[in-house]
């Protein structure tokens, strides 16, 4: 079966602008996370939705966001874009909520900010 | 902050086994050993994971201590495929606040 997709697979944006990226979980997972990936600070956790219900956030400021519908696939948004931005965003998906379910990443997207 | 501290790089011959340790000290009962690669670029893959047994599946095998304090992951004959970063993370079985914290991991180079 299909993985968990992500689109763009690369973006470059300017400082102060916004952008929303998009993540097509694995069909027939309900869960998806939001991973930020710098050099600098490995990989961090943005956020989870589960059932269009954010469950988990990360210490990320209020420009980052998301949501996901009513198919499990989810967006984020990062508003006002910084030099900072500038990272590898990863999504990941799994089967939501129970024992043992492990959680498959995408490709990411890569948005340079500048 | 992760709960896990992992040697920040390793090197191992091709065709040889790879044994990434990993220390977790204050895993909790009910938390799992997660292990997961990052091959440059891609996204991280799922290896292995386990709770208190020794698992194996078609790509490595993962050995806990029986106090649950380290585990040892194991690629029986690595090949330059496997060169990658490798994250141990520990994990609560899923509830409301399980999220995946990544270390810094084990940048693993296979020489030929």
């Amino acid at each position: 079966k299909a993985g968990v997709t992500q689109t763009p697979r690369y973006l470059i944006k300017t400082r102060g602008q916004q952008v929303t990226l998009s993540c097509s979980p694995i069909s027939g997972h309900r869960s998806v996370s939001w991973y930020q990936q710098t050099p600098g600070q490995g990989l961090q956790f943005l956020f989870e939705y589960f059932s269009e219900t954010q469950r988990n956030k990360g210490n990320f400021p209020g420009r980052f966001s998301g949501r996901q519908f009513s198919n499990s696939r989810s967006e984020m948004n990062v508003s006002t874009l910084e030099l900072g931005d500038s990272a590898l965003y990863l999504c990941a998906s799994s089967l939501g909520w129970g024992e043992n379910t492990e959680a498959f990443f995408g490709q990411g997207t890569r948005l340079t900010v500048v | 902050d992760a709960k896990t501290t992992q040697p920040p790089s390793m090197d191992c011959a091709e065709g040889r086994a790879a044994n990434l340790p990993c220390n977790h000290s204050t895993i909790s009962g009910n938390e799992y050993v997660y292990w997961y690669r990052q091959i440059h670029s891609q996204g991280p893959q799922y290896i292995i994971h386990g709770l208190k047994n020794n698992e194996t599946n078609e790509m490595a095998s993962l050995i806990i201590t029986e106090d649950r304090k380290s585990s040892t992951l194991i690629l029986p004959h690595a090949t330059l495929r496997d060169t990658a970063v490798y994250y141990c993370i520990v994990r609560v079985a899923r509830n409301r606040d399980d999220k995946i914290i990544f270390g810094k991991g084990t940048r693993l180079h296979i020489l030929p």
